[in-house]
């Protein structure tokens, strides 16, 4: 099975900061990467699909990038409701499908 | 409103059985792959099962593999999972969610339900 390595596993920061997690994939993936937001008590939601696509109606802020094994994925200017914990998930064809360890985002 | 309400989970002791069930709305059902992902205490996100949009293609994470099975009824709008010989590493809050296409080698959840926990003890 294809391994994520996602980091930081928690950051903490201000209203405003550019935040970035990175993920790293344990083989080749192309671009079969996603982001997901998970709010406790909440659905979690689909925020970046195709490393970079951003999903209807998700805020501009959120960005994602990189191809091949490294990924990152982006908030341009941190808000409070983006509170929450992220993981990537990888999507190849020909392997199971698995997510990074989860990265808990909080505000300083 | 696409909408994913999932149901069916409890305290049941190990060893036992357990069906969860997703009643899905607002969108044309079988036109999408679903899958199950559970989220267990203090753990990450782990993909536990998919079933294309007919059924024709399903696969299972090896960690329930030969105990957990999936289905779905187009008829019903609902997704399911029957869960068999359950183990206390199966504790986790359950989720159900849409494919954005009907293979399960798409692999992009689009939409998600809130989850139903199941903790497996004695």
């Amino acid at each position: 099975d294809i391994q994520m390595t996602q980091s930081p596993s928690s950051l903490s920061a201000s209203v405003g900061d550019r935040v970035t997690i990175t993920c790293q994939a344990s083989e080749d993936i192309s671009t079969d990467l996603n982001w997901y937001q998970l709010k406790p008590g909440k659905a979690p939601k689909l925020l970046i699909y195709d490393v970079s696509k951003l999903q209807t109606g998700v805020p501009a802020r959120f960005s994602g990038g990189g191809s091949g094994t490294e990924f990152t994925f982006t908030i341009s200017s941190l808000q409070p409701e983006d509170i929450g914990t992220y993981y990537c998930q990888q999507c190849d064809k020909l392997s199971p499908i698995t997510f990074g360890q989860g990265t808990r985002l909080e505000i300083k | 409103e696409v909408q994913l309400v999932e149901s069916g989970g409890g305290l049941v002791q190990p060893g036992r059985s357990l069906r969860l069930s997703c009643a899905a709305s607002g969108f044309t059902f079988d036109d999408y792959a679903m899958h199950w992902v559970r989220l267990a205490p203090g753990k990450g996100l782990e993909w536990v099962s998919g079933i294309s949009w007919n059924s024709g293609h399903i696969d299972y994470a090896d960690s329930v593999k030969g105990r957990f099975t999936i289905s779905r009824d187009n008829v019903k709008n609902s997704l399911y999972l029957q869960m068999n010989s359950l183990r206390a590493e199966d504790t986790a809050l359950y989720y159900c969610a849409r494919d954005s296409r009907p293979s399960i080698r798409g692999g992009v959840f689009d939409f998600w339900g809130q989850g139903t926990m199941v903790t497996v003890s004695s």
